[in-house]
């Protein structure tokens, strides 16, 4: 089946640096969507991409959606240290198949 | 809050038993989806189901089965309980599978743990 490979597994990061995940595939995906997950909850969705190339923002957030169709990342800029948690990225091939999610990177924050 | 409900929070069993999980989706969902989530491994797709018919099934063990009712709320029960079954279940709902940019949200799971 398809997965998909997200890096790093892990990041120690300081308050206020930038952080960058990424998210690989061995097939194309037609949607990419990163979600976070905080501790003792579930999944939410932070960004969503559609278009190969297309670039979004959510606030503190920027995500892209790789030309080859194969890859994804996730910017994170001036952590802070409610940005600690597990990042997800998923990717989607329609509607009618199911998504299929990364092992995630899990992110901590050092005041 | 993502409007999906998920009931017990916590479930506590023995090896052996039977359990059922609980989840209604988002006001307006059709599509219930249930993921399996345990130590240090990402979220294992189960099952599909939309308005009350199974849509796609991923890894889902024999000793687990699942159905959407009228009122789309969905249940999960799973059976012979094992250790390794102790995992976070969650469900999550969007409104159109067919259509891709339907994205998923999830609630906030039910830990089960087998004892």
């Amino acid at each position: 089946g398809q997965q998909l490979n997200q890096s790093p597994q892990s990041m120690f990061i300081q308050e206020g640096e930038d952080v960058s995940m990424n998210c690989t595939s061995s097939s194309i995906f037609n949607t990419w969507l990163w979600y976070k997950q905080d501790p003792g909850e579930g999944p939410v969705l932070l960004i969503a991409l559609y278009k190969a190339g297309e670039l979004t923002s959510n606030g503190r957030l920027t995500a892209q959606f790789g030309i080859t169709r194969k890859d994804s990342f996730l910017n994170i800029s001036a952590s802070i240290p409610s940005d600690v948690g597990i990042y997800f990225c998923a990717g989607a091939n329609s509607g009618n198949t199911p998504l299929v999610f990364g092992k995630g990177t899990r992110l901590s924050v050092i005041a | 809050d993502s409007g999906v409900t998920q009931t017990p929070k916590h479930l506590i069993t023995a090896t052996g038993q039977r359990v059922t999980l609980r989840c209604s989706p988002r006001s307006g969902d059709l599509s219930v989806y249930w993921y399996q989530q345990s130590l240090d491994q990402g979220l294992q797709f189960l099952i599909q189901y939309y308005n009350g018919e199974e849509r796609a099934k991923g890894n889902i063990l024999e000793r687990f089965s699942a159905q959407q009712f009228p009122d789309l709320h969905s249940e999960l029960n799973l059976s012979s309980l094992e250790l390794g079954d102790s995992a976070l279940y969650f469900c999550a709902s969007s409104k159109d599978p067919s259509s891709y940019n339907s994205p998923l949200h999830f609630g906030n799971g039910t830990r089960l743990t087998v004892t």
